[in-house]
């Protein structure tokens, strides 16, 4: 089955500055990958989404990016902020979804 | 927009007590589904379900038991709870078949066994 493993675990930044999370995955039958942000007392909510077809989606400042040849999907957050300071979750979908670990972002002000 | 909702936010029950969490989709949705999520795990997938009175098993389904009878109704039953049961529950739904769906996620009930 699918096995999805996310970097980092946490991640500190200026506000600012940008953040980067990277997933990789295990099966390549795999075609869609969400990601997920959750903020405290919620459950997750999908904010940006890649299917296999697609190279790089850009939603303002959130961008995802999709290597299938390598099996790996990164999120990028540019000009962060507070708000910002979630766990983020990535997902990867064929027979089934699988998360990865997740990453707790922080934004310092 | 998608309304998941899950009957508690915080529950405390004892070991041994049989434990019903509730959730409700309003956007007639096919698919529910069940995780928990613990610190550095992730969500673990428990049980799904693509129609009334279907379920499937996930990943984790050890110990617990689920049940549809209304297509916006998915219930996780604990039959007999223990304190490795400690977790957050998150419900989800998704419309149509196949792969490739967006998950709508409930708040999620924080469950604890003492």
């Amino acid at each position: 089955g699918e096995n999805v493993e996310q970097h980092p675990s946490t991640l500190s930044v200026q506000e600012g500055d940008s953040a980067v999370i990277k997933c990789t995955y295990s099966d390549s039958a795999s075609n869609y990958f969400p990601w997920y942000k959750q903020e405290l007392g919620k459950g997750p909510q999908l904010i940006i989404d890649i299917r296999s077809n697609v190279g790089e989606k850009k939603d303002q400042r959130i961008a995802v990016t999709l290597n299938k040849t390598a099996k790996h999907f990164s999120l990028h957050i540019t000009e962060t902020q507070p708000e910002d300071s979630a766990v983020y979750f990535c997902a990867a979908s064929g027979s089934d979804m699988r998360f990865g670990a997740g990453t707790r972002l922080t934004v310092k002000p | 927009d998608v309304k998941v909702t899950q009957s508690s936010r915080y529950l405390v029950k004892r070991t041994g007590e049989k434990v019903f969490l509730e959730c409700v989709q309003d956007m007639d949705h096919e698919n529910m589904f069940w995780y928990r999520q613990d610190p550095g795990l992730g969500l673990r997938l428990i049980y799904f379900s693509y129609d009334v009175k279907m379920k499937e098993k996930g990943d984790i389904p050890e110990g617990y038991s689920v049940s549809r009878e209304k297509k916006e109704r998915f219930s996780l039953i604990l039959e007999s709870a223990s304190t490795n049961q400690t977790s957050m529950y998150l419900c989800a739904s998704s419309y149509g078949t196949g792969v490739g769906l967006e998950q709508y996620f409930g708040p999620g009930t924080r469950l604890t066994v003492t």
